[in-house]
This record gives C-alpha cells, structure tokens and sequence, in this order.
C-alpha cells in the first residue's frame, strides 16, 4: 500500500514571500503520478499541479510549481508570490499508473497555508 | 459543463436513520469514487466503481454500501448512521482508473449524525 505524509499541518507566509510544502511518499512501484489539490473554504478540490514520476523536469503552472526528486520520494509545492486566494488546505496526492484496485488517489493529511497580508 | 453533482450539500440526521447521497457525473466516465474528509486525516477512500455493477471496498467501507446501476449514478448509502460517520464526504469520477486521468470532484456533502 502507498503513503503520503504531509509533516507540516500548517503554515504561514507574508503576502508576495514565496512558501513551500512539503510532500513525501511511499510506494514500491516505478509509475505514477502526484499531485497537489487546494481547498479553499469553498470545500471545492482544485487540482492545483500534476507530475508524472518518469518525467524529469518539475512541472510548472504559473506561480506555483514542484521539486520532484524521485530517488527522495519528496514532491514538494512552491508558491511563488503568495497571494491573498492562496490561503487554503493543499493536499498531495498520489495515484499508480496501473490503476486497479482500490488505486484512487491517496492523499496527505493536509496542510492549511495562511497567507498574511 | 462537466461537473459531478453531490447532493444534499448539508445533512444533519440522527443516529440509525437511513440515509442516501447521491452523486451524479454528466462525462461519462466508467471511474467513480467517495472519500470521507476529516481533520487532521485528510481524504480516505470509502468505496469505488469502475463500471457498472462493479464495486470494491476502499480503505474505510465500514458503515456504508454503494450501488452503480447507471454509469453516471454513484449513491452512497448509510444503513445505521452512527455519530463517528460525521464528516465531510466527496464523490470523484475519472475517465478510467488507469493511466493518467484527472479526478472531478463534487463539491462536497457535510453530513452531521446526532
């Protein structure tokens, strides 16, 4: 079975700094993929960030971006220019390729981000 | 618009009392799931379908039952609800299970067992 350990529960960030999240996982296989979803109050999961375990490079998307380090087993979320919409609870999460079983998405525990103004 | 649809939003009900959530995906995809949220536990996986008449156990099944008798329909049924089934619950579909195919969430049912 595959684990996902969020060690930080909450963290704090002044408007416009730069935050990272910490991510580490556990699985014995070699395909998969991770993610970061954010919820804001709203409850709604927003998938925030996606990267496929055989891809080298650490995905991007706008401010937010990951230090993927595979051989580690850490996935960690930078958000760049912390904005006040930032303020929520991310989650990693991470699903085997093969798919099967009960192979859904497993996910950390949760960090709730604080964004100061 | 693609969406899965929980309903209700918010349920408060007493211990034993039947109760149904309903979940509805307009993608047609063949992958569905529920995941209960709690603090400090984040989501935990109760039941999945990967088609029609084909459910399995999650990680946490006790308590609760499901049915897939249409692609599109996900129902998560409580027989007895008990006080410690109060949390948040989230319906997700996905295209397959394999590979990579993003997870659509519903936006959530608040359920409260008194």
């Amino acid at each position: 079975a595959q684990t996902v350990t969020q060690s930080q529960p909450e963290m704090s960030v002044q408007e416009a700094e730069t935050v990272t999240l910490s991510c580490t996982y556990d699985t014995s296989e070699s395909d998969y993929y991770l993610f970061w979803y954010k919820q804001p109050p709203s409850r709604q999961m927003i998938l925030v960030i996606r990267q496929e375990a055989y891809k080298q490079q650490n995905a991007t998307e706008n401010r937010f971006s990951v230090n993927f380090q595979k051989a580690a087993k850490s996935f960690s979320l930078k958000i760049s220019d912390s904005q006040l919409g930032d303020a929520a609870m991310y989650f990693c999460a991470l699903k085997m390729y093969s798919g099967g079983g009960a192979d859904g998405l497993t996910f950390g525990k949760g960090t709730h981000l604080i964004i100061q103004p | 618009e693609a969406q899965v649809t929980q309903n209700p939003r918010y349920l408060i009900t007493v211990t034993g009392k039947k109760l149904t959530v309903t979940c509805s995906q307009n993608m047609n995809h063949e992958y569905m799931s529920w995941y209960r949220q709690d603090p400090g536990l984040g989501l935990r996986q109760i039941y999945y379908s990967m088609n029609v008449e084909v459910t399995d156990k999650g990680d946490v099944p006790e308590g609760y039952k499901v049915s897939r008798k249409e692609k599109r329909n996900f129902p998560l049924i409580l027989e007895s609800p008990s006080p410690n089934q109060t949390s948040l619950y989230f319906c997700a579909s996905s295209l397959s299970v394999g590979g990579y195919t993003e997870a659509f969430f519903g936006q959530g049912t608040r359920l409260t067992v008194v």
